[in-house]
Order: C-alpha cells, then sequence, then structure tokens
C-alpha cells in the first residue's frame, strides 16, 4: 500500500515570511496530492490538490509542487499570516486504494 | 462549512457497548468516505462507500461496519467498543466513484469509551 511521509512535524515562521512542507509517497502509481488544513476541533479542509499531470499549482498565497521522479510534493506559504496558524496533513491514494493515506501532519505556527 | 454534516459530535459510551455515527454527505456527492483520527495512528481511512455499494475497506476492524442508504447518508456502526476506539470519526464526500479525487470532510464525531 501506499506509504507517505511528512516533514517536519513542526514548523515555526514569522508572520509574513513563508513556509515550506515536504512530502514523499511510496507508491508511482499514485495520481493525486492533496494538502488539508485543520484547524482544532475542526474537520480537515481541502485547502489545494494536484495531478501528476502538472508539476505546480498556485491559488493566492498557496502553491504546491510535484516531483513525480523524485516522489515527493511541497506546500509553499507566502506571506503567512495569523489564521494560517493549523495542522497541515499531506495525502495520497495509492494505485489501487480509493482512500486517501495521510501523512502524519505538520503543526504550523505563526509568530507575530 | 464543507456542506457534509455529521452526528452526534459528541458521544460518551462504556466499553462493550454499540454506537451509531450518522454522515449526510454534500448535495451532489455520490461518494462517501469514513476516517479514524488518533493521535498515535494519525489520520487512517476506513471504508468507501459510494452510491449504495462498499467500494473498498480500508483498515476497519472487523467489530466496524457501515452502510450507505438510499439517500445516500451512511452511518458507521462500531460495535464491542474498546478504549482504544475512542478517536475522532470524519467522514468526506465527493463527486467521484474512485480515485479518491476532492473529498471534503465533515466536522467529526469525538467518541470517547470509558
Amino acid at each position: 500500500g501506499e506509504n507517505v511521509e511528512q516533514h517536519p512535524s513542526t514548523l515555526s515562521v514569522q508572520e509574513g515570511d513563508s513556509a515550506v512542507i515536504k512530502c514523499t509517497y511510496s507508491d508511482s502509481a499514485s495520481n493525486y496530492f492533496p494538502w488539508y488544513k485543520q484547524e482544532l476541533g475542526k474537520g480537515p479542509q481541502l485547502i489545494i490538490d494536484i495531478r501528476s499531470n502538472v508539476g505546480e499549482k498556485k491559488d493566492q498565497r498557496i502553491a504546491v509542487t510535484l516531483n513525480k521522479t523524485a516522489k515527493h510534493f511541497s506546500l509553499h506559504i507566502t506571506e503567512t499570516q495569523p489564521e494560517d496558524s493549523a495542522v497541515y496533513f499531506c495525502a495520497a491514494p495509492g494505485g489501487g486504494a480509493d482512500g486517501l493515506t495521510f501523512g502524519k501532519g505538520t503543526h504550523l505556527i505563526i509568530q507575530p | 462549512d464543507s456542506g457534509v454534516t455529521q452526528t452526534p459530535k459528541h458521544l460518551i459510551t462504556a466499553t462493550g457497548q454499540r454506537v451509531t455515527l450518522r454522515c449526510s454527505p454534500r448535495s451532489g456527492d455520490l461518494s462517501v468516505y469514513w476516517y479514524q483520527q488518533s493521535l498515535d495512528q494519525g489520520l487512517q481511512f476506513l471504508i468507501h462507500y459510494y452510491n449504495g455499494e462498499e467500494r473498498a475497506k480500508g483498515n476497519i476492524l472487523e467489530r466496524f461496519s457501515a452502510q450507505q442508504f438510499p439517500d445516500l447518508h451512511s452511518e458507521l456502526n462500531l460495535s464491542s467498543l474498546e478504549l482504544g476506539d475512542s478517536a475522532l470519526y470524519f467522514c468526506a464526500s465527493s463527486l467521484d466513484r474512485g480515485k479518491a479525487y476532492e473529498q471534503y470532510f465533515g466536522p467529526g464525531t469525538r467518541l470517547t469509551v470509558t
């Protein structure tokens, strides 16, 4: 099955700086890579995703990059704001699975 | 708000008991996925239903079962509960039949087994 590794587990950045979270996956057949943001007491919220036929995707301050050869993908948040503080999860479906395999999560802390 | 609803929000029960968690998908979505979130195991896929039929199983225990009804809402049944079943249970819905694309999560049910 799919195995997703996520780093770092905790990331503290100054407000206004950029944050980068990295994930690797094991199943070369995976073709869809979503990122979720989870705030305390809430369910994971889909914030951006990328499919394997694209190398990069942007949505305002958020971008995701994908390197299929190296089997890794990253989330980039620019001009961080206090409301970006949350736990972020990367995920991948694996080749034959319907469900998502999630990374362990990154606790992003935005320092004022 | 994702449009996915889950009830109840919190559930406290004793070991050995049985509970039912309910999920209503976003309007128009035919797929429902169930996940368990715990501190030690993280977010784990349990089971997927599409338009009333079971599509795939993940790390779901035999004591757990689910179904999806004609109105597309889904229920997750947990029986012979153990302390280790205490966790957050999320459902997610998507339009696609498979491939796990664009899953939108509900607010979750927090289960505490005492």
